[in-house]
């Protein structure tokens, strides 16, 4: 049984630049949270998608985008890319009637230079 | 808002003794509480939760917690330390009450040093 995947690990990017992340969920899982987190830091909620939609969102600028496919895999995206940015972004999968118990992925390290 | 706090920045103790990683929480109603734990370039891997019932919660790899409404704390402990427990380990909460059981907030993190 597979777990929480999570594509590219790694990744360079210029300021300005647009980046795109993909996580495909645990098997059986609907609903797919985005984390980041920044070095020494813990982890914060980003938003999270379930049937296709955003269904709630943390404290983060319109420049971090989502979406949802109907296979329950995820893409995040961040435009206009700022040094800031540089980060390990979490995926974690859920199903929604136990939506707390979050299974994470590896993570896609972001370095914007 | 819902806000986590783990004082200790880094936990030190020798293989076989006891250990306690402390969190205390502030949430509007009644909280859940997770426990994570973090190796070096992994993702977060789930120890154990508090969503209701019994105070004291088993998890995994011989760790538990305690939550104490009273002191708005949620302490991971383990009886006997190994060196293979050394890693980062994270608190979250979230508040059910205002329909953000899944937003989960984190702590900063505390850091296991298991020793010979």
């Amino acid at each position: 049984d597979a777990g929480v995947t999570q594509s590219p690990t790694h990744l360079i990017k210029t300021r300005g630049q647009q980046v795109t992340l993909r996580c495909s969920p645990k098997s059986g899982h609907d609903t797919v949270s985005w984390y980041q987190q920044a070095l020494g830091q813990g982890p914060q909620f980003i938003f999270q998608y379930y049937e296709e939609e955003e269904r709630q969102r943390g404290n983060f600028p319109d420049r971090f985008s989502g979406h949802q496919f109907p296979n329950y895999s995820s893409e995040l995206n961040v435009n206009a890319l700022l040094l800031g940015d540089s980060a390990l972004y979490l995926c974690a999968s859920s199903i929604r009637d136990r939506d707390y118990e979050q299974y994470f992925g590896p993570g896609t390290r972001l370095t914007v230079t | 808002a819902q806000s986590v706090a783990q004082p200790e920045d880094q936990v030190n103790v020798a293989e076989g003794n006891p250990l306690t990683v402390k969190c205390t929480y502030s949430v509007s109603g009644n909280p859940y509480l997770f426990w994570y734990v973090q190796y070096p370039n992994r993702g977060l891997q789930f120890l154990l939760k508090y969503i209701t019932g019994d105070n004291l919660v088993k998890g995994s790899y011989g760790f538990e917690a305690e939550f104490n409404k009273s002191q708005t704390s949620f302490h991971l402990k383990k009886p006997s330390a190994l060196v293979s427990d050394s890693a980062l380990y994270f608190c979250a909460v979230s508040d059910p009450i205002t329909g953000t059981a899944s937003k989960l907030t984190f702590g900063t993190g505390t850091r296991l040093q298991v020793t010979l």
